[in-house]
């Protein structure tokens, strides 16, 4: 199984639409990233979470952390075309102290219908 | 400036041919990464570099080879390469490799790898 599932795997969001994907991880999550990728291009950098019950919020993007659940959550208001991609979460899931990786999520990817 | 930048976008290329990707950064970073990404999932680290010097190696095969050649520098040489390492490729920096110090790594666009 993976180590940082997300879900859903895709989902399919009809414009101005409010929408939400998670993260779970099956280890203690000391920290999360949230990434966007459009198809075939790098990642760009969403924001990262510190703590659990932190919440960032970007333009129309939220994310929130729950470090007991081992859980991150990404929440999109008044969806727009833009915001269609793939979105991945990341966390350091090895803590081995300069054997440190991040470990990606299984991904997302988001339709928006005009 | 939060820029990675990969060259070339896109690389076609026997399997008895010798190529390099290369990937610079100008933040001051010294922490590097390769990452490889087949279609449809997740990216995977390949090689991490550390000031430097080689920190992390996936045990990726050797006919990919990294090279970092000053602080701003990264480079994966390939050579014998298989079909199935068509992918896209992924250079990453981040201000230090400590991820406990939650630093943040930043990726470059990538270079699509076709070969044939």
């Amino acid at each position: 199984s993976q180590e940082l599932e997300q879900s859903p795997q895709s989902l399919i969001v009809q414009e101005g639409k409010n929408l939400t994907i998670n993260c779970t991880s099956s280890k203690t999550l000391y920290g999360l990233y949230w990434y966007k990728q459009k198809y075939g291009e790098g990642l760009i950098f969403l924001m990262m979470l510190q703590k659990g019950g932190e919440e960032k919020s970007h333009e129309k993007i939220t994310a929130k952390l729950d470090e007991k659940k081992q859980q991150s959550s990404l929440h999109i208001t008044a969806s727009q075309p833009s915001h269609a991609g793939i979105y991945l979460c990341a966390a350091p899931l090895i803590r081995n102290f300069g054997n440190e990786k991040l470990t990606f999520g299984t991904g997302t990817r988001l339709t928006i219908i005009p | 400036d939060t820029e990675v930048t990969q060259t070339p976008k896109h690389l076609v290329m026997g399997m008895t041919n010798k190529k390099s990707l290369k990937c610079e950064q100008h933040m001051g970073h010294r922490a590097m990464y390769w990452y490889k990404q087949k279609a449809k999932k997740p990216p995977e680290l390949m090689f991490v570099y550390s000031y430097e010097k080689l920190s992390i190696n996936e045990s990726v095969p050797s006919r990919f080879s990294p090279e970092c050649p000053n602080s701003s520098l990264l480079n994966l040489h390939l050579h014998a390469l298989q079909p199935e390492d068509s992918a896209l490729y992924l250079c990453a920096s981040s201000q230090d490799q400590v991820l406990a110090n939650q630093e943040t790594q930043y990726f470059g666009p990538g270079t699509r790898l076709l070969v044939l």
